[in-house]
């Protein structure tokens, strides 16, 4: 399957500020995908990527917390913004070719 | 009641044994099924599809029961570098896109 390549792969933030998440992918893949990871828990679905168009938010994320950027069928962007302690978590970006692929994943602490 | 619901675990076998872990899930519509393997801080990883007729890869069995929405997965001859937490993935359409459920992962840890 296709590579994804994620960073940062780590970040300490202070609350109030954002970080973008990058992820770029070795092939095209028509949809991306971001999810969060909770210790010990299974990953939830924030949004679903669409190239050209706005991203598709899940029950409970919104745009203005997570805006995401799908500039063309290789690249994603994730931002959390105005962060808070809660924020802290694993985020992973995904993709679909034959079989769905993860990036590194990105462990996220707000202090 | 959760969509994709797994054995909680953990899992802690002695190598050579064999495990099986199982996974209900509640969408009837449900497509497709996979297994994936989540290594300690690191990214879910596909370790098979489930096929309704059963399918076979070395000492992994994985298996799809439709009628009563249940998949399984079966290690045989258990080894160190089995030990990570095993989530179970089922797929199903929103609209024109396929949205992947992940089960909440069972942890297996097998002991020399």
């Amino acid at each position: 399957s296709a590579v994804i390549s994620q960073k940062p792969s780590r970040d300490i933030c202070q609350r109030g500020t954002s970080l973008t998440i990058q992820c770029q992918v070795d092939s095209q893949v028509t949809m991306m995908f971001w999810y969060r990871q909770q210790p010990g828990q299974s990953l939830t679905l924030i949004a679903t990527a669409n190239q050209g168009s706005e991203a598709t938010y899940e029950s409970g994320f919104v745009i203005d917390k997570f805006p995401i950027s799908r500039p063309n069928l290789t690249f994603s962007t994730l931002t959390v913004s105005n962060m808070s302690p809660e924020d802290s978590s694993i985020y992973l970006c995904s993709g679909e070719d034959t079989e769905a692929f993860f990036g590194q994943g990105t462990r996220l602490t707000v202090v | 009641r959760k969509e994709v619901e797994q054995d909680p675990g953990p899992f802690n076998v002695p190598e050579g044994a064999t495990v099986a872990f199982n996974c209900t899930y509640s969408n009837s519509a449900s497509q497709s099924f996979f297994w994936y393997r989540q290594d300690c801080r690191k990214e879910p990883k596909l370790l098979m599809s489930v096929y309704s007729s059963g399918n076979e890869d070395g000492r992994f069995t994985a298996q799809l029961n439709r009628a009563s929405q249940y998949i399984s997965l079966l290690i045989r001859d258990s080894k160190l570098s089995d030990s990570a937490t095993y989530l179970c993935v089922v797929t199903s359409s929103s609209g024109s896109a396929r949205q992947l459920t992940f089960g909440s992962g069972t942890q297996l840890t097998v002991l020399p």
